[in-house]
């Protein structure tokens, strides 16, 4: 299985600010981008699932290049409650395989 | 509806002993999946059930993991005998059918081996 590199912060960003952090895969067969999130000693968590289209939720949008194979999330007015880790995930699915890879995860700590 | 049920939530055993993590699926979820997280690297695929069947156990570090999902309703990972590096976090998920959509997690079993 192939890699999912993030960088793992930590962010460290004032409330309501906005924060974009981005992960790269190499696997160029991959087929279906998700970013999750998980608290801490908690399990993970989809936030969003990831279209090359680009696609928003609410403050959260998510972007994908495939040329590049890059990812990207993007936080609007940043709240307190969105300090977490976010985890960068990709699918490929064939040959028998069908499973998550996961980033290693990005470090968010939202400041009041 | 009930999530992904996983058991115990913690346990310590000692090196050379056994372990055995069980995974209650989402009811009707044909497809069963084992991950890990090891202290400072990301969290890794082990295994895939489809219904009773192991459908890709290309994750599994060694011959000491054994997972088993009779019927294929709920899952059993042991670990034996257990080794310090079996350390970590053990996580099950369980989807519905094919497609890339709709994993979910269990809490996790959080795995000390000393």
């Amino acid at each position: 299985r192939k890699e999912v590199e993030q960088d793992p912060g930590p962010f460290n960003v004032p409330e309501g600010a906005t924060v974009a952090f981005n992960c790269t895969y190499s696997n160029s067969a991959s087929q279906s981008f998700f970013w999750y999130r998980q608290d801490c000693r908690k399990e993970p968590k989809l936030l969003m699932s990831v279209y090359s289209s680009g696609n928003e939720d609410g403050r959260f949008t998510a972007q994908l290049n495939r040329a590049s194979q890059y990812i990207s999330l993007l936080i609007r007015d940043s709240k307190l409650s969105d300090s977490a880790t976010y985890l960068c995930v990709v699918n490929w699915i064939g040959g028998g395989a069908d499973g998550l890879t996961f980033g290693k995860g990005t470090h968010l700590i939202i400041q009041p | 509806e009930a999530g992904v049920t996983q058991f115990p939530s913690h346990s310590v055993i000692e090196k050379g002993q056994t372990v055995t993590l069980r995974c209650d699926p989402i009811s009707g979820h044909d497809n069963l999946y084992w991950y890990r997280r090891v202290m400072g690297k990301e969290i890794k695929f082990l295994l895939h059930f489809v219904k009773e069947s192991k459908q890709d156990e290309s994750g599994m570090p060694n011959n000491r993991f054994l997972a088993e999902r009779t019927g294929g309703t709920y899952s059993t990972l042991k670990v034996q005998p257990a080794e310090l590096e079996d350390s970590g976090v053990y996580f099950c998920a369980s989807r519905p059918g094919t497609g890339s959509y709709g994993y979910t997690f269990g809490s996790g079993t959080r795995l000390t081996v000393v």
